[in-house]
């Protein structure tokens, strides 16, 4: 069964930092290009960020570029989402999901950016 | 950016009732490759999306053939012949054959 469970989520403070976590199971994580989605409270879904399956290329948003930086450890089948400078419209629950065919899914998890 | 319009915003039906959900793109999605990147989630109250259709008209492993999609170029089309109660929720277009990719703004389909 395939699994991706995010980690990570929180409340922070504007400017400072956080860091998400995604670990994925039942599939050949290496294989495939993996993304980052964020759905703000009561909106709709927004592609924050995307990692081929090597790790050597990112893609990101205009809005997050340069503040997030989207990395993956294959050994660990792991996806991560560093997000510094955070602002208050980075408020979400963040998604990872594969990539570019959005089949897999993980549950969220919700940052919460507010003083 | 592509722009994916999906109309209408809010759909009722009864159960068994067939609709429709429409999504327009501001530009061409056939990829130089040939493929047709446009594929529909259905997102559930509560619950991360989940694929239905992928490059247009394919149908995800596991989802009921009372869902078909069709379309090509810049209009796409959704169909759920015979809606059920577990259909509910709404229901997103999203492209990947132009960078950044997008999402269409959802379509809520709701019990009459």
């Amino acid at each position: 069964e395939v699994q991706l469970v995010e980690s990570g989520g929180g409340l922070v403070q504007p400017g400072r930092s956080l860091k998400l976590s995604c670990a994925a199971s039942g599939f050949t994580f290496s294989n495939y290009y993996m993304a980052w989605v964020r759905q703000a409270p009561t909106k709709g879904l927004e592609w924050v960020a995307s990692i081929t399956n090597s790790g050597g290329s990112t893609y990101y948003r205009d809005s997050v570029k340069g503040r997030f930086t989207i990395s993956r450890d294959n050994a660990k089948s792991t996806l991560y989402l560093q997000m510094d400078s955070l602002r208050s419209e980075d408020t979400a629950t963040y998604y990872c999901t594969s990539n570019p065919g959005f089949a897999y899914w993980g549950q969220g998890t919700l940052v919460t950016v507010s003083s | 950016d592509v722009v994916l319009t999906q109309t209408p915003p809010t759909l009722s039906a009864t159960i068994g009732q067939s609709v429709s959900i429409s999504c327009r793109s501001s530009q061409s999605l056939l990829h130089s490759n040939g493929n047709t990147y446009l594929n529909w989630l259905l997102q559930r109250p509560g619950q991360p999306p989940q694929l239905l259709i992928y490059l247009v008209s394919r149908l995800e492993s596991g989802v009921p053939n009372r869902f078909s999609g069709s379309g090509s170029g810049t209009d796409f089309t959704l169909k759920i012949s015979g809606v059920e109660a577990e259909d509910l929720g709404v229901y997103y277009c999203v492209q990947s054959t132009h960078a950044p990719y997008t999402f269409g703004a959802g379509t809520k389909l709701e019990l009459k």
